[in-house]
């Protein structure tokens, strides 16, 4: 599986929005994008995937250009209760194993 | 989508013991995993629960250390076994299900472990 690679950590204020990008340069054809959400002391929660352009849903959006080498999560207007470790991962379909980077520690400040 | 529960939440355990943590899923999973993760790393796989029949570990873990049971789609266990300060750690529980043209993994809230 193509290897990812994400900032250790990122800051923000309140109210902005975040956008949080990831590279996976040897990204296969039958292969796709997710991203984790992980609170400390919680399991990690799926926030969003996709395979190519744009997938938007209630929590966040993800851009994935043609090449789809990269993928940049944007989470909008961002407040306290988004601090939380995130993750960028590419998927095999056929339900194998997710296999976890270091994630990118996101810190939301008042 | 799946909800995923596990038990014990929390253990403290003496070395030389052995701990077993359950995980119940709310409907039926293709695939479950099991992964450990030390505070303040990322996740590690230790092993996939295959129903009725021996687990799939990783590199690193073995059967006689981690045995794992799926007896059948929606429950699986792992006992951590003779155990160390080492082993202190949050074990999590995962599974895929599969729905339209989505796949999607949903984890446990983990098991907090500590060995003195």
């Amino acid at each position: 599986l193509a290897k990812t690679t994400q900032p250790i950590s990122m800051d923000s204020y309140e109210g902005q929005e975040v956008n949080i990008t990831c590279s996976h340069n040897n990204i296969a054809t039958n292969d796709y994008i997710t991203w984790y959400q992980q609170f400390p002391s919680q399991g990690p929660r799926f926030i969003i995937q996709g395979y190519k352009t744009k997938v938007t849903n209630e929590v966040a959006s993800l851009f994935i250009p043609a090449d789809r080498k990269s993928s940049t999560l944007s989470l909008p207007r961002v407040s306290l209760s988004d601090t939380a470790v995130y993750y960028c991962l590419v998927v095999r379909r056929g339900n194998t194993p997710l296999v976890f980077g270091k994630g990118t520690r996101l810190s939301v400040i008042a | 989508s799946a909800v995923i529960s596990q038990k014990p939440s929390r253990d403290i355990c003496q070395r030389g013991t052995s701990l077993t943590i359950q995980c119940q899923v709310d409907s039926q999973v293709t695939m479950m995993f099991w992964y450990r993760q030390q505070p303040g790393q990322s996740l590690t796989l230790i092993a996939t629960a295959n129903q009725g029949s021996e687990a799939t570990y990783e590199s690193g873990f073995v059967i006689d250390k981690f045995p794992i049971s799926r007896p059948n789609l929606t429950f699986s266990t792992l006992t951590v076994s003779n155990m160390s300060p080492e082993d202190s750690s949050i074990y999590l529980c995962s599974g895929w299900t599969s729905g339209g043209d989505q796949e999607t993994q949903y984890f446990g809230p983990g098991t907090r472990l500590l060995v003195l």
